[in-house]
């Protein structure tokens, strides 16, 4: 069964501070995996994808990593602000065959920035 | 573009009612999804569509639940009869390509009494 774990389930840091979210997947066989970020009230928005061949990928002050071998993948924070409060959620994609794919959803890291 | 839109934002109703949620896709996108999140199980797809054409169901809770998608532009989610624990939010969500980037709507919170 695929599953996506994500770590810590809850996170506190001070403003400016940086930070990594975890998530391990077992997903088979693996087409992508997204970091979604999910303001309260909000609907996730996409932050970045990486495929089976990065390693690295950054967006801002945002960057991914991802081990296709270990099958994990982080999400580096730096230099963290308010606004980066929200839920972080790890998305993985499977390659179900005949151009079909199925999505699995980590449950979410929530994260506060507090000043 | 307005990005996906959802329809009603919050709906409070007693049990036994009927609820529809309403969803406009971004224009030319050919995915479209429905999912629920509640706290306990974080978001779970309830259907998808591609093309109009429901592809995968399995994870719609029971028949109580029904999804439609008459044209390319609209979309709805139908519970009747309506029972608290159906309380979450839905979201609607489109893509261009079936493994593509989704694009969520700002979701319908429904509370069931």
């Amino acid at each position: 069964k695929n599953q996506v774990e994500q770590s810590p389930q809850s996170l506190i840091i001070l403003e400016g501070k940086n930070c990594t979210l975890q998530c391990n997947y077992t997903v088979s066989p693996f087409s992508n995996l997204r970091w979604y970020k999910q303001d309260t009230g909000r609907g996730p928005v996409s932050l970045t994808i990486m495929t089976f061949s990065e390693n690295t990928k950054s967006n801002g002050r945002y960057t991914a990593t991802l081990d296709a071998d270990t099958k994990q993948s982080s999400l580096h924070i730096t230099a963290s602000q308010l606004s980066d409060s929200a839920s972080y959620i790890c998305v993985v994609s499977a390659n179900s065959g005949a151009g079909s794919y199925q999505l699995t959803f980590g449950k979410g890291t929530k994260l506060s920035v507090i000043p | 573009d307005a990005g996906v839109i959802q329809s009603p934002r919050h709906e409070v109703t007693e049990m036994g009612q009927e609820v529809t949620l309403r969803c406009k896709p971004i224009s030319g996108h050919n995915s479209l999804f429905w999912y629920r999140q509640t706290m306990m199980r974080g978001l779970e797809l309830l259907i998808y569509f591609n093309n109009n054409v429901p592809i995968d169901d399995s994870g719609m809770p029971e028949d109580r639940f029904s999804a439609k998608m008459p044209n390319a532009s609209f979309s709805t989610l139908k519970i009747q009869p309506s029972e608290p624990r159906d309380s979450a939010v839905y979201f609607c969500a489109s893509s261009l390509l079936r493994a593509g980037e989704l694009f969520f709507g700002e979701g319908s919170r429904l509370t069931v009494l």
